[in-house]
């Protein structure tokens, strides 16, 4: 089946730093990958969805200039936090698939555990 | 706006029982559903996607989908204490776009 790479698993740095992590389609292109971010014991918050060779489309609430989204190829989306603080801190996720139309289900990537001291 | 709602549990079955999820959607327009299961501290794995009424089985997994009544079921048969986790139901409202909805997630306990 579809296999979405995420990497790294785990980030923990300091306050002020960005933090770049990658989601990668390893056997199929996706056209669009999905970022999700998720809280200690909350539900699933999708935050942006990534566009091959397009801008990102943020949901709302979520700051475009702090989460910046690059999906230069058809198998490679990167998410940027920028400036990090501790209420950054949380699981990010990234999925892809949907076979084009959304009629094929999404796989989600392993998710980076990211913690700003 | 389009939603998806599950009852969030905690939901505990006795091991070896049939464990029933629910989940109903908003937009009847609805074409593609999907559960998948998260564990604790994990990413979310794909358990099963059904497209039509009636029933899909896969092993132990059972969906259901009515379309008509605007909901999607799954049953876990011979519960296990693996599969204790959080089961997420996620809709596809339109057809054409990737983007899914999920719900909030129902917690399943299997108890030994």
């Amino acid at each position: 089946g579809a296999v979405v790479s995420q990497h790294p698993s785990r980030v923990i740095c300091k306050s002020g730093t960005s933090v770049k992590i990658e989601c990668r389609s390893l056997d199929f292109q996706a056209t669009t990958m999905f970022w999700y971010r998720q809280f200690p014991k909350q539900s699933l918050m999708l935050m942006a969805t990534s566009n091959e060779g397009s801008k990102a489309t943020y949901e709302q609430g979520v700051e475009k200039d702090k989460f910046l989204i690059n999906h230069a190829s058809l198998t490679l989306s990167t998410l940027t936090v920028t400036s990090a603080h501790p209420e950054d801190s949380s699981f990010y996720i990234c999925s892809a698939g949907g076979g084009g139309l959304g009629n094929q289900p999404q796989h989600f990537g392993d998710g980076t555990r990211l913690s700003i001291l | 706006q389009k939603e998806v709602e599950q009852n969030s549990g905690p939901l505990s079955v006795p091991e070896g029982a049939i464990a029933s999820l629910n989940c109903t959607y908003s937009d009847r327009g609805s074409q593609s559903f999907f559960w998948y299961r998260q564990y604790s501290g994990k990413s979310p794995e794909l358990i099963m996607s059904i497209y039509s009424n009636g029933d899909k089985e896969d092993g132990r997994f059972t969906a259901q989908l009515n379309k008509a009544s605007q909901y999607v079921s799954l049953l876990i048969r011979d519960s296990q204490p693996s599969d204790s986790a959080t089961y997420l139901c996620a809709v596809n409202p339109d057809f054409g776009n990737e983007k899914l909805t999920f719900g909030t997630g129902t917690r399943l306990t299997i108890i030994p």
